[in-house]
């Protein structure tokens, strides 16, 4: 199985500043159809999880410019510009590249200084 | 408007039964893979099991092999999760998720929450 490991687990952040959560995975993620199938979720407190980033780097409908997915083999990275007070919650990365299993990470707690 | 709604959740003793149900609408549902996710109290998330459009292909966690059974009814636009032989740490919130390419969850449910106890 693949196993997904994020870092920090808890990231607390100045309203404004920014920020960033690390992502690796135990294998290459890079498909044999040439895509990397790395995503990443925000999950609010009280929420379902709602998917951000697809594919490494493509930010879904609705999610606001300030979000942004790079990486590629077994590193990924979202990173966050201007943290805003919406932007508390719970961050999971996911592959589907070698599944089944599909994996998730540990979760990144992200909370306001 | 992509909605999945969630039933079937509730307080069920080790060892017993228990059937998720999971509505689709504002998509054709029969196009779609399906996934349950689910999370346990204060833990990560945890994928379960996806089902193919025709059924033809399950997959599961090795956790659930054995007892849990993932279903769909096309016509019904709905998708199922059979768990039986229950255990605590089957506590937890079930989420329904609509599958796209890469094996990704694009749509999830306002979950439903399973408590597994005497």
């Amino acid at each position: 199985d693949v196993v997904m490991t994020q870092s920090p687990l808890s990231l607390p952040v100045t309203l404004g500043q920014p920020a960033s959560i690390s992502c690796r995975s135990s294998q290459s993620l890079v498909y044999s159809d040439g895509n990397t199938y790395l995503n990443w979720y925000q999950q609010r407190p009280g929420q379902s999880p709602r998917r951000l980033i697809y594919e490494v780097s493509n930010r879904d409908s609705g999610v606001p410019d300030r979000f942004s997915g790079s990486g590629s083999g077994t590193d990924f990275t979202l990173k966050i510009s201007r943290v805003e007070a919406e932007d508390v919650g719970v961050y999971y990365c996911m592959q589907g590249t070698h599944w089944p299993p599909i994996t998730f990470g540990q979760g990144t707690r992200l909370e306001i200084k | 408007e992509v909605q999945l709604v969630e039933s079937g959740g509730g307080l069920v003793q080790p060892g017993g039964s228990l059937r998720l149900s999971c509505a689709a609408s504002g998509f054709i549902f029969s196009n779609y893979w399906m996934g349950w996710v689910r999370q346990a109290p204060g833990r990560g998330l945890e994928w379960v099991a996806n089902i193919k459009p025709d059924e033809s292909e399950r997959y599961y966690v090795d956790s659930a092999k054995g007892r849990f059974t993932v279903s769909r009814d096309n016509a019904k636009n709905s998708l199922y999760l059979q768990m039986n032989s229950l255990r605590a740490e089957d506590t937890a919130v079930y989420y329904c998720a609509r599958v796209v390419p890469g094996a990704s969850f694009d749509y999830w449910g306002q979950g439903t929450l399973v408590t597994v106890s005497s």
